[in-house]
């Protein structure tokens, strides 16, 4: 079957730190996968997405490359703001038919001053 | 303009009582969603219509009921409700079932049953 794997919360780190946040999939054929982000209080947002091999996607300085051969689609960040806690979700969306999202279990990030 | 809006924000109500969730999207996307995400974040998927037609449904009590009056709207009612169903429940939308488009999401609706 289909499901993602993150590395597990929280994660605390001090501004201007460098964020990894680890994503594993398993599924069938090639999913498009996604990042998404949820700040205290609010639903979920894209953060960014990459629908095939070698894609990168980038958003407020956030990036992840499709990297199908591992399987992973890393978050990373080169300089975290405390504007940046939050949850960050890893999903893929498994192709073919209808295209079913699995969410990860979210990874907590606390970035302190 | 939101672009996904579910209401009330907050509902606090007694076990038992039967309650509904409001949601509307007015992106045009062709799909919509219901999520429930628990106390530790996990999200998981209960519902999902496209163009008004019930296309997942997953193992959820049948005291929950969506309904879908037109591709815009997806309300959830919930029947005999009970300590467990306590969580945040999430409204998403996405252009087209089939294609990899990303989701928006409503701000949620956190459901205390006391």
């Amino acid at each position: 079957g289909n499901s993602v794997t993150q590395m597990e919360g929280p994660v605390t780190l001090s501004e201007e730190a460098f964020l990894t946040i680890n994503c594993t999939y398993t599924a069938t054929g090639y999913p498009s996968l996604f990042w998404y982000v949820q700040y205290p209080g609010e639903g979920l947002q894209l953060l960014l997405k990459a629908t095939k091999a070698d894609d990168k996607g980038s958003n407020k300085g956030f990036e992840a490359t499709y990297r199908k051969e591992t399987t992973s689609f890393h978050l990373e960040k080169g300089s975290v703001q405390v504007s940046d806690s939050a949850v960050y979700f890893c999903a893929p969306r498994h192709s073919g038919g209808y295209q079913k999202v699995t969410f990860g279990t979210g990874t907590k990030l606390q970035v302190i001053p | 303009d939101t672009a996904v809006s579910q209401t009330p924000k907050y509902l606090v109500t007694q076990m038992g009582n039967d309650k509904s969730i409001k949601c509307e999207q007015n992106l045009g996307h062709d799909t919509m969603y219901w999520y429930k995400q628990d106390s530790k974040k996990f999200l998981k998927i209960m519902f999902s219509y496209n163009n008004k037609e019930l296309i997942i449904n997953e193992t959820v009590p049948n005291r929950f009921s969506p309904k879908s009056p037109d591709k815009a709207h997806l309300n959830l009612h919930i029947n005999s409700l009970e300590l467990g169903d306590s969580a945040v429940y999430f409204c998403a939308s996405s252009q087209d079932l089939r294609l990899p488009h990303g989701y928006t999401f409503g701000s949620g609706t956190r459901l205390t049953v006391v």
